[in-house]
């Protein structure tokens, strides 16, 4: 079983165009993450929530809506996609918020999205 | 400007050599991550340092982190085609010790067989 799933993996869509990327974790974990992976490999952290609870909200365009209906679940929708918003989209989720004392960060697969 | 600077960030090297990817910034770090990632894949932890000073050793790989906190090194010894992907490091520069990561821009390694 994948520990932290993503769907779709690939998704190419038109400008305007409004899409969401699913993410389940499997593992019992408490904080759920998604980050932003750009063509030139710069990851960076977009959103955290811990146990449903937004904690992290890095200036991301308020296009980006993410949902957490459940601590297992964090979704991510994205209104009036845009060419910048191509990328990989990452989901990740650790035990909790903390990252010291071995607290790993899991991160899905990746969803390539690619807007034209 | 970037808080985390890798180099190189490129690599390409024969079977067998060793290399060094440095990670540096200007800031103190409470923790200190390499993560290995594939292509088409997500980022998979390597390890956690956390003590100014600390050398982690993962088989063939050699983590060091500066006595400053402020910048981290990581060794491979006898490199394997196996050993090709890109190399993160992350740093926790939030006091709270949150999960917000901060990463270098990475360095992509290839060897050749």
């Amino acid at each position: 079983d994948t520990a932290v799933s993503q769907t779709p993996k690939y998704l190419v869509t038109q400008m305007g165009n409004d899409k969401s990327i699913k993410c389940e974790q499997n593992l019992g974990h408490d904080t759920m993450y998604w980050y932003k992976q750009d063509s030139k490999k710069f990851l960076k952290i977009m959103f955290s929530y811990n146990n449903k609870e937004l904690i992290i909200n890095e200036t991301v365009p308020n296009r980006f809506s993410p949902k957490s209906p459940d601590k297992a679940h964090l979704n991510l929708h994205i209104n009036s996609l845009e060419l910048g918003d191509s990328a990989v989209y990452f989901c990740a989720s650790s035990q909790h918020g903390q990252l010291l004392s071995g607290n790993t960060i899991y991160f899905g697969e990746g969803s390539w999205l690619t807007v034209v | 400007t970037q808080l985390l600077e890798q180099s190189p960030q490129f690599l390409s090297i024969q079977e067998g050599e060793n290399l060094t990817v440095y990670c540096n910034s200007s800031s103190v770090f409470s923790s200190l991550q390499w993560y290995r990632q594939e292509p088409g894949e997500g980022p998979v932890l390597l390890v956690t340092v956390v003590t100014g000073g600390e050398v982690k050793k993962l088989k063939r790989l050699t983590f060091q982190f500066g006595d400053a906190r402020k910048d981290s090194s990581l060794h491979i010894t006898a490199a394997q085609p196996g050993d090709t992907g890109l190399y993160l490091c992350a740093a926790n520069l939030d006091s709270s010790n949150t999960g917000k990561l901060i990463f270098g821009q990475g360095t992509t390694l290839q060897v050749k067989p």
